[in-house]
């Protein structure tokens, strides 16, 4: 099953409207990563926030973490029609051997302009 | 190279035969990985590289996929007697240590007809 899954599946907003994209994973994690993919094709990554964080910035960005539901917030501010892109988050959970990091099957944000 | 190289950026095949595909990180990233997707999904884990160590095969959904990275730096995915259920991208990232921010290539779409 997925580890980090996304919600919701499709977002549709206008130009200049916020965006939130949230993420709710199974087991404890060592960190959550945030990505962004256009066209189906690369990844890129756009944050990462630790376990004993619970909220980071970047830009237009803001991430937040609750451990304790197990979920995380991507929030994009002042959103232009660029920002349409599928999002992902990414759990690094496990430790030596074990350790993996496990990609949710993405919101896919649609700005209109 | 200043990002992570994929070629062939697009691949098509016949069902049956044996596919390469090539992956070159950004120099001096130790951590090395691919993943595959399919249309409209999220990515799957399918093997990992660290350095020196044994890499972490785990994802790999068959017999038929094989992957080797030379002396620490480009890296080799074969698939051999593909099938139509093998179209999808594939995409490498690198990252400076284990799970750490991934840097992803553009990907190879791979089509099997």
């Amino acid at each position: 099953s997925q580890q980090g899954e996304e919600d919701p599946q499709a977002l549709s907003i206008q130009e200049g409207e916020n965006a939130t994209m949230n993420c709710s994973y199974k087991t404890s994690i060592n960190n959550l990563q945030w990505y962004r993919q256009n066209s189906g094709r690369g990844l890129v990554h756009l944050i990462l926030i630790r376990s004993n964080e619970r909220e980071k910035h970047s830009g237009r960005l803001r991430v937040t973490l609750d451990t304790s539901k197990k979920s995380s917030s991507l929030l994009i501010t002042a959103s232009r029609a660029a920002d349409t892109a599928s999002y992902f988050c990414a759990t690094d959970s496990g430790s030596g051997s074990a350790r993996q990091l496990t990609f949710g099957s993405g919101t896919q944000l649609t700005v209109l302009p | 190279g200043a990002g992570v190289s994929q070629s062939p950026s697009n691949k098509v095949t016949e069902k049956g035969k044996d596919v390469e595909l090539r992956c070159d990180p950004i120099s001096g990233h130790t951590a090395l990985y691919w993943y595959r997707q399919s249309l409209g999904q999220g990515l799957e884990f399918l093997i990992y590289f660290q350095g020196n160590s044994a890499p972490d095969k785990s994802g790999l959904p068959s017999d038929r996929f094989s992957a080797e990275r030379t002396g620490g730096s480009v890296s080799t995915l074969t698939i051999q007697r593909t099938q139509q259920e093998d179209s999808a991208v594939y995409l490498c990232a690198s990252s400076l240590g284990s799970y750490r921010a991934h840097t992803f290539g553009s990907g190879t779409r791979l089509t099997v007809v």
